[in-house]
């Protein structure tokens, strides 16, 4: 069974730091597409961040540029994000997800990022 | 950056209706376009990938269809589980990029 697992989401205070990590399970993690994808209370979707499979490959949003980082362990099949300077309107739920819009899309559950003072 | 837009933002029918949902986008994506459901408290759920095809274990009541900038996914008959958010999303550019949503509402 295929399993994305969130975790390091919380309460982080403006310009803190957070790592998020996501253990993947049940399929082949170093051959897929991955990304963090995220949701703001009561709005919309946005790919924050996407990297191929060995991770020569990474493409951030525009408004994460500098701040967020993704990267992945295929040898621990996790996937990361790290996120810095971290803004009020980072808020949101982050999804980690595999081939998002592909035959083989698959999205965690979430971790919610509360970016508060 | 590649822009969706989805119309209408709110749909309001009833079970056993036809629902029609639309999703624009600013240039030609040729046929990366995928649909999603989305409901309270829950990821989102892939419908339709590559515009036109069912996602596994998928209602053939939902169908997808378009090319290049136009594209369409219609719910021959509403379901009560099926009312809900709807996002079309594509990939054929970085940003990848989603549209705002519809909201499918029971009327």
């Amino acid at each position: 069974e295929v399993q994305l697992v969130e975790s390091g989401g919380g309460l982080v205070q403006p310009a803190g730091s957070l790592r998020l990590s996501c253990a993947a399970s049940g399929f082949t993690f170093s051959s897929s597409w991955m990304s963090w994808v995220r949701q703001a209370p009561g709005k919309g979707l946005e790919c924050v961040a996407t990297i191929n499979q060995d991770g020569s490959e990474k493409y951030h949003v525009d408004s994460v540029k500098g701040r967020f980082t993704i990267s992945r362990d295929n040898a621990k099949n996790s996937l990361y994000v790290q996120m810095s300077s971290l803004r009020a309107e980072d808020t949101a739920v982050y999804y980690c997800a595999r081939g998002v819009g592909t035959m083989g899309d698959y999205w965690g559950q979430g971790t919610l990022v509360t970016v508060s003072s | 950056e590649i822009v969706l837009t989805q119309s209408p933002a709110t749909l309001s029918l009833s079970p056993g209706e036809r629902a029609t949902l639309s999703c624009r986008a600013s240039q030609s994506i040729r046929s990366y376009l995928a649909w999603y459901q989305q409901k309270p408290g829950q990821a989102p759920r892939l419908l339709i990938y590559d515009a036109s095809n069912r996602a596994t274990g998928i209602p053939d009541r939902f169908s997808g269809s378009g090319s290049g900038t136009d594209f369409t996914l219609i719910i021959s008959s509403l379901e009560p589980e099926d009312f809900a958010f709807y996002y079309c999303h594509q990939r054929t550019n970085w940003p990848h990029t989603f549209g705002q949503g519809t909201r499918l509402e029971i009327k």
